[in-house]
């Protein structure tokens, strides 16, 4: 059973047009949810943890929320440079050393 | 500062040759840790560890050994290569305690068995 889901797979977005990522996740007890932008042959590079519903975090044009079952990475009036594949990820209270990845959100950006 | 290094970053194997990536950290980091990433599944945790002299398996550690003798290193061992061990090979690593989901990445070893 998938423990997180990310939608959509691929989502293409003209620069200045807002949208949202959405990452769905069934865990018995979240200790936290991981959001990771990954470049085309690099590493995920870390963005945002949330750790309760209700929370949210900013950071330039995106801003990722959580509920008690998905988090929601808002990215505001994108640019080509936001254009990336975008992971999240979540821990759970036990095992809290492993983090299960969704598959990620392809987001492009045309100028 | 470099963060954390991975090498090779390209390799290709045989079916039956054994390999050892390296992963090297400087930023004093406890946690460290190995995940392949294959199309179509999110990243995959194989081996971590949360100190030098302990190491412990993750979801997938079948076909690889991990060894931890220095806080700055954490090599992944190849035993026997598979076709199926063909995947993109991330060393990461972080604090301990709540920041431990805040992984630092490497940039990746990607490796092809034949």
């Amino acid at each position: 059973e998938d423990q997180v889901t990310q939608s959509p797979e691929a989502l293409r977005l003209q620069e200045g047009e807002s949208s949202s990522l959405n990452c769905s996740y069934t865990v018995s007890g979240l200790r936290g949810l991981f959001w990771y932008r990954q470049d085309p042959g690099k590493g995920p590079e870390f963005l945002f943890t949330l750790y309760s519903a209700g929370e949210e975090k900013e950071k330039e044009r995106l801003k990722a929320t959580l509920t008690k079952k998905e988090s929601f990475l808002h990215i505001t009036a994108p640019k080509p440079e936001d254009s990336a594949t975008y992971l999240c990820a979540v821990q759970e209270q036990r095992g809290a050393n492993n983090l299960f990845f969704g598959t990620g959100t392809r987001l492009t950006v045309i100028p | 500062n470099a963060g954390v290094t991975q090498t090779p970053k390209f390799q290709v194997l045989k079916t039956g040759q054994s390999m050892t990536l390296q992963c090297a950290q400087d930023m004093n980091h406890e946690y460290m840790s190995w995940y392949r990433q294959d199309p179509g599944m999110g990243l995959r945790l194989i081996h971590y560890s949360v100190g030098a002299g302990i190491t412990d398996q993750g979801e997938v550690p079948n076909g690889y050994n991990v060894s931890r003798s220095t806080t700055e290193d954490f090599p992944l061992r190849l035993l026997s290569a598979a076709p199926s061990q063909t995947s993109v090979y991330f060393c990461a690593s972080s604090y301990t305690g709540i920041k431990r989901g805040e992984l630092f990445f490497g940039e990746g070893s990607r490796l092809t068995v034949l």
